[in-house]
């Protein structure tokens, strides 16, 4: 079974500038996450979608960054402009909620520097 | 709301030696309780997790957490710890229903040879 898919690994912009990152979540799994890993912090939750429809979006800064999953399959985070903060990993995660095991299948993230 | 605290940041222990990460939550409804394990260069990893049934809880290479309703606490053991045990490990809690995990900030344990 193929794992949660996330690319690219790394990416280096200078502020002001523009980054997508892509998921593509464990074939079968409804509901994909979004996480925002910064350095010496535990991950936080930026958007939770369910197939093709946002569950929560409470925590994304929603004047720069924008999430979508448009065919409830593989999903884009974009940051516009970056900001120095956001120098962080993003983690894409997976679940099923009609087998639920209470696991979350975790991508290898997406390492995010601003300049 | 719920919300999970991990005591010790960084956590060093020397090979063979027993360790014990710490980690409290706090909850006004029923969850549902986990710790991942982040290797060097990786993503996070499901180490083991309480859903119910039996409070003590283990996983495949040695590690063991014991839910405490009381205490509000699954805190994570293993007795005799090995080089490849060092990583980040990152307590998390989810309500029952499935949705809305929330992570703590992570305990580096680091094993000395």
């Amino acid at each position: 079974e193929a794992g949660v898919a996330q690319s690219p690994r790394y990416k280096i912009i200078e502020k002001r500038q523009s980054v997508a990152f892509w998921c593509n979540p464990i074939s079968g799994h409804a509901t994909l996450y979004w996480y925002q890993q910064i350095l010496g912090q535990g991950p936080k939750l930026l958007i939770q979608f369910q197939n093709n429809g946002v569950v929560d979006d409470s925590q994304l800064p929603k004047d720069r960054f924008s999430a979508e999953r448009l065919k409830g399959v593989d999903s884009t985070l974009k940051i516009q402009p970056a900001k120095l903060e956001d120098s962080a990993v993003y983690l894409c995660a997976s679940s099923s909620p009609t087998t639920y095991t209470g696991e979350l299948f975790f991508g290898e993230g997406s390492r995010l520097t601003v300049l | 709301a719920q919300s999970v605290t991990q005591l010790d940041s960084q956590v060093p222990v020397f090979e063979e030696a027993p360790v014990e990460l710490r980690c409290n939550y706090s909850s006004s409804v029923s969850v549902y309780l986990f710790w991942y394990v982040q290797y060097p260069n990786q993503g996070l990893q499901l180490l083991l997790k309480y859903l119910s049934g039996s409070t003590l809880v283990e996983s495949i290479n040695g590690f063991e957490a014991e839910f405490n309703k009381s205490q509000t606490s699954f805190h994570l053991r293993k007795p005799s710890v090995h080089i490849s045990d060092t990583a980040e490990y990152f307590c998390a809690v989810s309500r029952n229903t499935g949705n809305q995990f929330y992570f703590g900030t992570g305990t580096s344990l680091t094993v000395i040879p």
